[in-house]
């Protein structure tokens, strides 16, 4: 079956626009989550969807990040006001019900602020 | 919160020879336990993972993994590298009451020398 899917793969942008990330997960997966990878370093969590609960936002750097999931299924990761320190690899990942199954990930977006 | 600790940022080997990258993770009640692969410009994939059961893991690509509880570890290692092996590996877990949010050590990469 399709795995996690994300568009774009690739997005420059001008410092102060705002841009969105799309994520498609696996078809039935109920949980959701978005990471930002930077240059060189390893995975920082920034937000967790699951099922209809209220989303665990403890990870957003700041108010300039939101993300939503529309129908439990795609999820959009919004950057307001983008800064050159919010160029990095967003990377989505899903996951099934089951506690002990693992995150299957996204090829990630490459986000270049100029 | 639970952190992951991975030694060495870099590891080289040559091929043909054992690697070991090394993960040691904070908690005091064992978590799940995963091996995550990432090739240049491809999000993460699952190499092996620790639940319950058997301590020694084996996962894809040859590699294998060994939870040990009282040195709170849980170590890759794999006979002999291949070219092929040449990524960004990570380890990570999530907690056993939840299994919601996961945590990942920094990374290392592996470089495979002819």
């Amino acid at each position: 079956g399709a795995g996690v899917s994300q568009s774009p793969s690739n997005k420059v942008t001008e410092k102060g626009k705002d841009v969105e990330l799309r994520c498609d997960p696996i078809s039935g997966h109920t949980a959701l989550y978005w990471y930002r990878q930077s240059l060189g370093q390893g995975l920082e969590f920034l937000i967790y969807f699951q099922g209809n609960s209220a989303p665990d936002k403890s990870g957003l750097p700041s108010d300039r990040f939101s993300a939503e999931r529309t129908g439990g299924s795609v999820s959009t990761l919004t950057i307001q006001r983008t800064q050159q320190e919010d160029s990095a690899v967003y990377l989505c990942a899903s996951r099934s019900d089951s506690l002990t199954d693992t995150q299957y990930f996204g090829p990630g977006t490459r986000l270049t602020v100029l | 919160a639970q952190s992951v600790t991975q030694l060495g940022s870099h590891v080289s080997v040559s091929e043909g020879a054992l690697v070991l990258l090394r993960c040691n993770y904070s908690s005091s009640v064992p978590p799940y336990l995963f091996w995550y692969v990432q090739y240049p410009n491809q999000g993460l994939q699952l190499l092996l993972k620790y639940t319950t059961g058997a301590t020694l893991v084996k996962g894809i690509n040859g590699f294998e993994a060994e939870f040990k509880k009282s040195e709170t570890s849980f170590h890759l290692t794999k006979p002999s590298a291949h070219m092929s092996d040449a990524a960004e590996y990570f380890c990570a877990v999530s907690d056993r009451s939840t299994g919601n949010q996961f945590y990942f050590g920094t990374g290392t990469s592996l470089t495979v020398i002819p």
